[in-house]
Formats: C-alpha cells, sequence, structure tokens
C-alpha cells in the first residue's frame, strides 16, 4: 500500500528555520508531484507550494514565495520542505500530499507533521 | 486568491441526505472541472472523497456524490450515517497564484 510517511514534531523559536521531511513507498513520485498544505490550529488548509520530483522544479504560492524552499531526494524518495524566518502564526500542522495532475488533486496524505513556534 | 465559501456547519439524522456548498469564482470553480473534497476526522489527516467534480475514488461509498453549477458546487452526503461526521472541505484549481485553493470547511454533525 502506497504511503507518505513524515518526519516528527518540532518545537522551534522564533526566527529560526524548520526542514520537514516527506518519504514515498511505493515508487508514488514516480511522474506525479507532492504538494505541501498547512492547517493552523482550528483552521482550514493552506497550499504552501509544491514540486515534481522527477523534474525538480518547485512552485511556490505567493504567500509563502522567498521564505519556503521544496526539494526532493530522488535517491531515497523523500521531499523536503523548509520554512525559515518562522514566526507563531507559523504553528500548524504541515502535510504533504500526491499532486494529480489533471484532475490536479491530492489523493495520497502524509499523517501531518506538527510544527509549534514559541520563544 | 480568497479562500472558497463553505457553511460553517450541516447537520441531519442518521439516514437523511445533507448537502454542502463550495461558492468560488469564474477564476476557480466556475472556470475548471477540477473541484475536490476533503473529509477530516479531529486530528488526521485528510482523505479524499471526490474529484473531478463528481468522480469518486476507489473505496469510497457511493453515498458521496459531487456536482457543480456555475461557481457553486456541492457535495451531497445521502443515508447520513454517524461515521460520517467530521470537517469536509472543498478544493478547487485555479487560474491565478495560488493553483489550488480550499474551501472555508464545514463541519458535519449526526444527530
Amino acid at each position: 500500500q502506497v504511503q507518505l510517511v513524515q518526519s516528527g514534531a518540532e518545537v522551534k523559536k522564533p526566527g529560526s528555520s524548520v526542514k520537514v521531511s516527506c518519504k514515498a513507498s511505493g515508487g508514488i513520485f514516480i511522474n506525479s508531484g507532492v504538494s505541501w498544505v498547512r492547517q493552523a490550529p482550528e483552521q482550514g488548509l493552506e497550499w504552501m507550494g509544491g514540486i515534481v520530483p522527477l523534474f525538480g522544479s518547485a512552485t511556490y504560492s505567493k504567500k509563502f514565495q522567498g521564505r519556503v524552499t521544496i526539494t526532493t531526494d530522488e535517491s531515497t524518495g523523500t521531499v523536503y520542505m523548509e520554512v525559515s524566518s518562522l514566526r507563531s502564526e507559523d504553528t500548524a500542522v504541515y502535510y504533504c500530499a500526491r499532486e494529480e495532475e489533471a484532475p490536479y488533486t491530492f489523493d495520497i496524505w502524509g499523517q501531518g507533521t506538527r510544527v509549534t513556534v514559541s520563544s | 486568491q480568497s479562500a472558497l465559501t463553505q457553511p460553517a456547519s450541516v447537520s441531519g439524522s442518521p439516514g437523511q441526505s445533507i448537502t454542502i456548498s463550495c461558492i468560488g469564482t469564474s477564476s476557480d470553480v466556475g472556470g475548471y472541472n477540477y473541484v475536490s473534497w476533503y473529509q477530516q476526522y479531529s486530528g488526521k489527516a485528510p482523505k479524499l472523497m471526490i474529484f473531478a467534480v463528481s468522480n469518486r475514488p476507489s473505496g469510497v461509498s457511493s453515498r458521496f456524490s459531487g456536482s457543480k453549477s456555475g461557481n457553486t458546487a456541492s457535495l451531497t452526503i445521502s443515508g447520513l450515517q454517524a461515521e460520517d461526521e467530521a470537517d469536509y472541505y472543498c478544493s478547487s484549481y485555479a487560474s491565478s497564484n495560488p493553483p489550488y485553493v480550499f474551501g472555508t470547511g464545514t463541519k458535519v454533525t449526526v444527530l
């Protein structure tokens, strides 16, 4: 059964950075993209950016452009997302999800990584 | 790009049918047949229930159905069951950045 497995919870200080990983099993990144979606406490879902591991180029929501970096390590089937200059508003659960182009949907989700930003 | 508009809550009795609306614009919901619906239990990851407006992934109950008219998409749950109690989010592909926009979310309560 294909799965996306994310790294564990993180607690960070304001102004620091966090790097979250998302590892695929079953080769599910072939020709597929991976997006990152976050959910602040008691809030809705928000698309942050995505990457197609086969091609290596990432796209970002303009809200996060310049502060979020998405990369991939094809040798291990892992996608990473780094958020810099963390602030308290970045406290959220971060999900990776497999993105199927046309129909532009997210059919497989990771379990989520809770990131807490607190001084 | 603003979030798509959903009712905050919808409730129904077991066996009844309920419908959740998702209102967008011609730049997202109205412009593409790429509306998805996700079910999310508290503390869990979202699960895809409907894609491309009205298609169900393998394993999703036929009690869930989707439709679209103009800038409004809808999710209908028929034969409501206790296990349907969860939050539901719509999503659409969009013509501008960000290319994906989510709805505000709807809490479904089974009375």
